[in-house]
């Protein structure tokens, strides 16, 4: 059984910049979320894609936006950079969106840094 | 809105010794209760998880950890500590906000297991 793979892996980019990262869901998998965590804090939810929609968004600007195609994988792209957007950014799937049976699997995340 | 604290952003014990790492969450409702552990440069794997059911939850690596609706709480013990135990654990809750399809996490509390 593969598990959740993201790249790259490392990343390095310049403020209003443009960045899109790319995750490949667990086989069967047919939902996945992404989360951004900052140095030291906890993850924070962004959004959860559903059979390729948008189902569900924290707290984050319309600059966040995500795909999810035909076979589950997924893309984070984030507009106009900002320092504040230097974070391990994790992307996790899950068999159904809720949580009471399907439990997040994380990949082990995009570390983005932006100078 | 939910909200997770983990009290002690550092916790260090004996090899040995009783793991006690603390969490307490606000919730309107009742909620979906999680811990996840996060070694160094990695995702978040899933320790353990309460959903319904009976309070006293047991998890991988001998964790476990006890919902107690009285007191917000939902501690993670583990009778006795290995080395291999050392890493940054996380406290999540999920509940009606999300439609139960996201996680908020606590700030997280790093083990240091000491020989």
């Amino acid at each position: 059984e593969t598990g959740v793979t993201q790249s790259p892996t490392h990343l390095i980019k310049t403020r209003g910049q443009q960045v899109t990262l790319r995750c490949s869901s667990q086989s069967g998998h047919n939902t996945v979320s992404w989360y951004q965590q900052a140095l030291g804090q906890g993850p924070q939810f962004i959004f959860q894609y559903y059979r390729e929609e948008e189902n569900g968004r924290g707290n984050f600007p319309p600059r966040f936006s995500g795909l999810q195609f035909p076979n589950y994988s997924s893309e984070l792209n984030v507009n106009a950079l900002e320092l504040d957007d230097s974070a391990l950014y994790l992307c996790a799937s899950s068999l159904q969106p809720s949580l009471y049976n399907s439990p997040l699997h994380f990949g082990n995340g995009t570390r983005l840094t932006v100078t | 809105a939910q909200s997770v604290t983990q009290l002690g952003s550092h916790v260090s014990v004996s090899e040995g010794a009783l793991v006690l790492l603390r969490c307490n969450y606000s919730s309107s409702v009742p909620p979906y209760l999680f811990w996840y552990v996060q070694y160094p440069n990695q995702g978040l794997q899933l320790l353990l998880k309460y959903t319904t059911g009976a309070t006293l939850v047991k998890g991988i690596n001998g964790f476990e950890a006890e919902f107690k609706k009285s007191e917000t709480s939902f501690h993670l013990t583990k009778p006795s500590a290995h080395m291999s135990d050392a890493a940054e654990y996380f406290c999540a809750v999920s509940e009606g906000d999300t439609g139960r399809r996201a996680l908020t996490f606590g700030s997280g509390t790093r083990l240091q297991v000491q020989p």
